[in-house]
């Protein structure tokens, strides 16, 4: 089945800055690559996502890039706010394939 | 987007006992998920709740220790049976609609 990785386990930036959370993935048949948040006591949200067809998609300051030869995508986070701490979760599934696999998580501190 | 309700959102509960944790969600979904948390840590899942059959557990999760029920394609239940401290932790249901992962709110599990 897939397996999904994510580093690092934990990232600190300073408030302004860029932060950058990178997963991969195994099962090559996977096509459809989500983000989720989770903020401290609150349940995980879809923040942005991205479909084995296209490379890149930007949302406002938060982006997503695929690599589907190396099986990695990458968040990026532009001009971080300190309402952007949180945990992150990347995860990897086939469309129309109810079997979602996430990656273990990223804590973002981010410092005003 | 669809909603999902989970109860109790928390319980402390003497060991040797059993608790009921229920999700409903607001629209029929094919699968659903119970997950493992701890505070700001990674999402492990337990099983996935199939309607009409029985569940399928995840290495390390036997059905005698966390039971699942599936009655219908809104509804879902998990019991943690026979709790120890070591069952202390944040209990989450999900359901994907259209790609997209929905979770409930968390039922948090203190075990003394």
């Amino acid at each position: 089945g897939e397996n999904v990785e994510q580093h690092p386990s934990t990232l600190s930036v300073q408030e302004g800055d860029s932060a950058v959370i990178k997963c991969t993935y195994s099962d090559s048949a996977s096509n459809y690559f989500p983000w989720y948040k989770q903020e401290l006591g609150k349940r995980p949200q879809l923040i942005i996502d991205i479909r084995s067809n296209v490379g890149e998609k930007k949302d406002q300051r938060i982006a997503v890039t695929l690599n589907k030869t190396a099986k990695h995508f990458s968040l990026h986070i532009t001009e971080t706010q300190p309402e952007d701490s949180a945990v992150y979760f990347c995860a990897a599934s086939i469309n129309n394939n109810n079997d979602m696999r996430f990656g273990a998580g990223t804590r973002l501190t981010v410092k005003p | 987007s669809a909603v999902i309700s989970q109860k109790p959102s928390r319980d402390i509960c003497q060991r040797g006992t059993s608790l009921t944790i229920q999700c409903q969600v607001d629209s029929q979904v094919t699968m659903m998920f119970w997950y493992r948390q701890q505070p700001g840590q990674s999402l492990t899942l337990i099983a996935t709740a199939n309607q009409g059959s029985e569940a399928t557990y995840e290495s390390g999760f036997v059905i005698d220790k966390f039971p699942i029920s599936r009655p219908n394609l809104t509804f879902s239940t998990l019991t943690v049976s026979n709790m120890s401290p070591e069952d202390s932790s944040i209990y989450l249901c999900s359901a994907i609609r259209e790609t997209e992962a929905f979770f409930g709110q968390g039922t948090r599990l203190t075990v003394v």
